[in-house]
This record gives C-alpha cells, sequence and structure tokens, in this order.
C-alpha cells in the first residue's frame, strides 16, 4: 500500500535555531517527492522536488536530501525565522496512478512552530 | 500570470444543504485536483479530474461529486452537508495527462463551514 509517514507531528523551536523534519515513504513505482509549506488557512506551495537521481536540494534556508534506498526525505531548515511557522507536507509521486489518492500520496504534515 | 482562483473564499450553510465550490486553475493546467483539509488535519484527496474526466476519487460519500468544463475550470458539489463537512477545500492544478508528475499549484481554499 503506497503510504507516505511524516514525523515528528509537531515541533516547537526557537528563532535561529535548526531543525530537520522527516518523511519515509513506501509508493512504488516512485516518481519523485515534493515538500511543500502550507501557512495556516492558505494552500500548500512547492519549496522543493527530488527525483530519484538527486540527493540534495537546497532553497535558500531549506535543504531537502533523499534517500532512495532507504525510501527516506528529509527537510532541513537552517536558522528558522517565525516565518517558518507553517505546516510542512511530504508529497509523493507514483509513476501510476489508482489507490485512494490518485497518484500523488500526501503526508499529514509536520506543524513547525518558530517561537522569539 | 494568475495562479489557481477558488471562490467563494467563505462559505456558511446548514446542514442538509448544498454547497457549490468553484476553482479556476492555471492557464495551460488541464488537471484539477480537490482535497478536503479538515482543521488541524492533513489534505485528504477527494476528487481528480483531468481533460473533462474524473479519472480518480478519494474515499468519500457519494454526495460530494464535481466536475470539470470545457474550459479545464472544475466545481465541487457537496449535497446534503453534514457538520464535519466543515472544513478548507483546496483546489490544485498542474499540466495534464494521467502519467504526469508534475508540481500541483494549490489556490488558497475555501473555507466552508455547516451549522
Amino acid at each position: 500500500k503506497n503510504q507516505v509517514e511524516q514525523s515528528p507531528q509537531s515541533l516547537i523551536i526557537l528563532e535561529g535555531k535548526n531543525c530537520t523534519l522527516q518523511c519515509n515513504y513506501t509508493v512504488s513505482p516512485f516518481s519523485n517527492l515534493r515538500w511543500y509549506k502550507q501557512d495556516t488557512g492558505r494552500g500548500p506551495v512547492s519549496l522543493t522536488i527530488m527525483t530519484f537521481s538527486e540527493n540534495t536540494k537546497s532553497n535558500g534556508r531549506y535543504t531537502a536530501t533523499l534517500d532512495a534506498d532507504t525510501k527516506q526525505s528529509s527537510l532541513h531548515i537552517t536558522a528558522s525565522q517565525l516565518s517558518d511557522s507553517a505546516s510542512y507536507i511530504c508529497v509523493v509521486s507514483a509513476k501510476s496512478y489508482g489507490g485512494s489518492q490518485g497518484n500523488l500520496i500526501f503526508g499529514k504534515g509536520t506543524k513547525l512552530s518558530v517561537k522569539p | 500570470e494568475a495562479g489557481v482562483t477558488q471562490s467563494p473564499t467563505h462559505l456558511i450553510k446548514t446542514r442538509g444543504q448544498q454547497a457549490t465550490l468553484r476553482c479556476s486553475p492555471i492557464s495551460g493546467h488541464t488537471s484539477v485536483y480537490w482535497y478536503q483539509q479538515a482543521l488541524g488535519l492533513g489534505l485528504q484527496f477527494l476528487l481528480w479530474y483531468d481533460e473533462g474526466e474524473e479519472r480518480n476519487r478519494g474515499n468519500f460519500p457519494p454526495r460530494f461529486s464535481g466536475r470539470q468544463f470545457p474550459n479545464y475550470s472544475s466545481e465541487l458539489n457537496v449535497n446534503a452537508l453534514e457538520l464535519e463537512d466543515s472544513a478548507l477545500y483546496l483546489c490544485a492544478s498542474r499540466w495534464g495527462g494521467l502519467a504526469n508528475t508534475g508540481e500541483l499549484f494549490f489556490g488558497e481554499g475555501s473555507r466552508l463551514t455547516v451549522l
């Protein structure tokens, strides 16, 4: 069964600190993995996309990694800011569609709170 | 270029009524997805339309339905509203094709409140 599990469920950190969010998946056949940021009450916005051959990709203070062998991805946030407070969602695309989510399988997200 | 637009932004209904939500995808995008997000929870897949056809639906009762128009805009209908239908409904679009794995672009959502 195609699944995406994210951890932790929620996280509180102080402004300026770093943090790492985890995403484990069992999606097959794998196409790509995206991290989205969702501010409260807003639509998600894509941060990075990882394909099978990519190990690391950065977008400003956000760095995503992918280990296709262990089917794990992480999102590292450096020098956190108050505006980083949001939910971070891991979305894995399968090469074929079907199942209860089509070919896009969403994790439940990690809710990050950055405190001053 | 305009992003995905959804209307209305907010909608208040009472139990048993019907709600209609609308979505205009990014120009050129032919695939439209609908998601439900209850307060504090993750996104739940509702429906996927591509080239005017319903390609897949999530684990929701038949009173959730929709359609995609020839201009690729889409409508989500929820009949016989129940209190637990209160949620943020998000629409997303991307380039079409059943095998497409391109980025999803989300709208800002429609907040439905059922009293």
